[in-house]
């Protein structure tokens, strides 16, 4: 079965510098997401991604976030200048549709790591 | 805004025995999507079972079964014949189009 996968499956980087979180969507998937889940917490959404565009982004995803298809398989988070509390577990999801009906599931990778020192 | 509130930050059951975990949202929409999504320690987001809110017939999937009720808001994950393999957070999230929005999490413990 097709699955979403996301490298690194941990990321220590000191703060201050720049990270880049890499996903490889499903094959046929068009709509791509970013949450993360600080420990302990709740899954938030940052941003979702359709055609090369930002299709929605949340409060959390401000200009040290960026995201990008650089070509056609992976998906990518770049944060900018990591904070502390940039500390949290990222995933990626991809769906074939933007959710017009609930069998436009979306599926999640297994989370990136991300720890900043 | 769309808000989703689960109330029990853990749950415990025994083996073979049958567990309820709430939900409760809050939205102005009437076309909107329920999920459950299980979250075991390898912190991988896995999909338990899904909801239209059209539809009045509460999903059911082997041992897991939901109980819809639209006006109430509220969404309830029933799972019957508890194994080991279910211990895990259960998130509930709501979705109209594109993103989901998770509840805070239910920590479920399974004893033997």
């Amino acid at each position: 079965e097709p699955e979403v996968t996301q490298t690194p499956s941990h990321q220590v980087t000191q703060m201050g510098q720049e990270v880049i979180l890499r996903c490889v969507p499903i094959s046929n998937h068009l709509y791509f997401y970013w949450y993360r889940q600080i420990l302990g917490q709740k899954v938030e959404f940052l941003v979702s991604f359709y055609n090369n565009e930002i299709s929605e982004k949340s409060e959390i995803f401000d200009d040290q976030f960026s995201v990008e298809r650089p070509d056609g398989s992976n998906f990518t988070l770049k944060i900018r200048s990591t904070k502390l509390e940039d500390s949290a577990m990222y995933f990626c999801a991809s769906s074939k549709n933007p959710g017009t009906s609930a069998t436009d599931t979306q599926y999640f990778g297994p989370g990136t790591r991300l720890t900043v020192l | 805004a769309q808000t989703v509130t689960q109330s029990q930050p853990e749950m415990s059951v025994q083996e073979a025995e049958t567990v309820t975990l709430s939900c409760t949202y809050d939205t102005s929409e009437s076309d909107y999507y329920l999920f459950w999504y299980k979250q075991p320690p390898s912190r991988q987001m896995i999909l338990v079972i899904r909801q239209e809110a059209y539809k009045q017939q509460n999903a059911t999937e082997n041992r897991f079964s939901v109980n819809f009720q639209k006006a109430a808001k509220s969404f309830s994950l029933k799972i019957s014949d508890s194994q080991l393999g279910d211990a895990a957070m259960y998130f509930c999230a709501y979705r109209s189009v594109g993103k989901l929005i998770f509840g805070q999490g239910t920590e479920l413990s399974v004893k033997p």
